[in-house]
């Protein structure tokens, strides 16, 4: 069954330095996403991408984030330089879009922050 | 600002009872609802969505949707330890939509 895959699993860095979370979405999916969720607390959205471009964003999506999709396959999220509170679960998500609604999370990226 | 509301929990409830969760949505534009699993330090799994008002069954599970009193539950008959876990409610406001609203979750414990 197809899925969605992230890297790193766990990551940790440093505050200041710039980290980047890699996801391939499911194959012929057309809308990704990035959420995050800090330990203990709720989903939160981050951005979502269409078309190759930002569709929508959060208010958490601030001009430290970016995501790209450099190939026909992958999908990424960079945080500039890393803060202690940006250390959450990091999940990717895609869509179909042709019919399909259902959003399909891949296992998260844990980040530390220290 | 659209939000989804969930009791936190956690909900205890005994194995082989039946467990009732709920959700509550803002957006009267909310066209499609999920019910997602989520156990502790995984992602989140899909259980079942629906779309129209009324009932929807799944095996153990059946969601109801109530878009005049913005509702929706999830009920889990012949509740088992292996479905103690957090349950996430999302909203998609239209098919063409971009973001899926996530509720802060419920947590429940079956209890053996």
């Amino acid at each position: 069954e197809p899925e969605v895959t992230q890297t790193p699993s766990h990551q940790v860095t440093q505050m200041g330095q710039e980290v980047i979370l890699r996801c391939v979405p499911i194959s012929n999916h057309l809308y990704f996403y990035w959420y995050r969720q800090i330990l203990g607390q709720k989903v939160e959205f981050l951005v979502s991408f269409y078309n190759n471009e930002i569709s929508e964003k959060s208010e958490i999506f601030d001009d430290q984030f970016s995501v790209e999709r450099p190939d026909g396959s992958n999908f990424t999220l960079k945080i500039r330089s890393t803060k202690l509170e940006d250390s959450a679960m990091y999940f990717c998500a895609s869509r179909s879009g042709a019919g399909g609604n259902t959003i399909y999370f891949g296992e998260g990226s844990w980040l530390t922050v220290v | 600002q659209k939000e989804v509301e969930q009791n936190s929990g956690p909900l205890s409830v005994p194995e082989g009872a039946i467990a009732s969760l709920n959700c509550t949505y803002s957006d009267r534009g909310s066209q499609s609802f999920f019910w997602y699993r989520q156990y502790s330090g995984k992602s989140p799994e899909l259980i079942m969505f629906i779309y129209s008002n009324g009932d929807k069954e799944d095996g153990r599970f059946t969601a109801q949707l109530n878009k005049a009193s913005q509702y929706v539950s999830l009920l889990i008959r012949d509740s088992q330890p292996s479905d103690s876990a957090t349950y996430l409610c999302a909203a998609l406001r239209d098919n063409y939509g971009q973001n899926f609203v996530f509720g802060p979750g419920t947590r429940l414990s079956v209890l053996p």
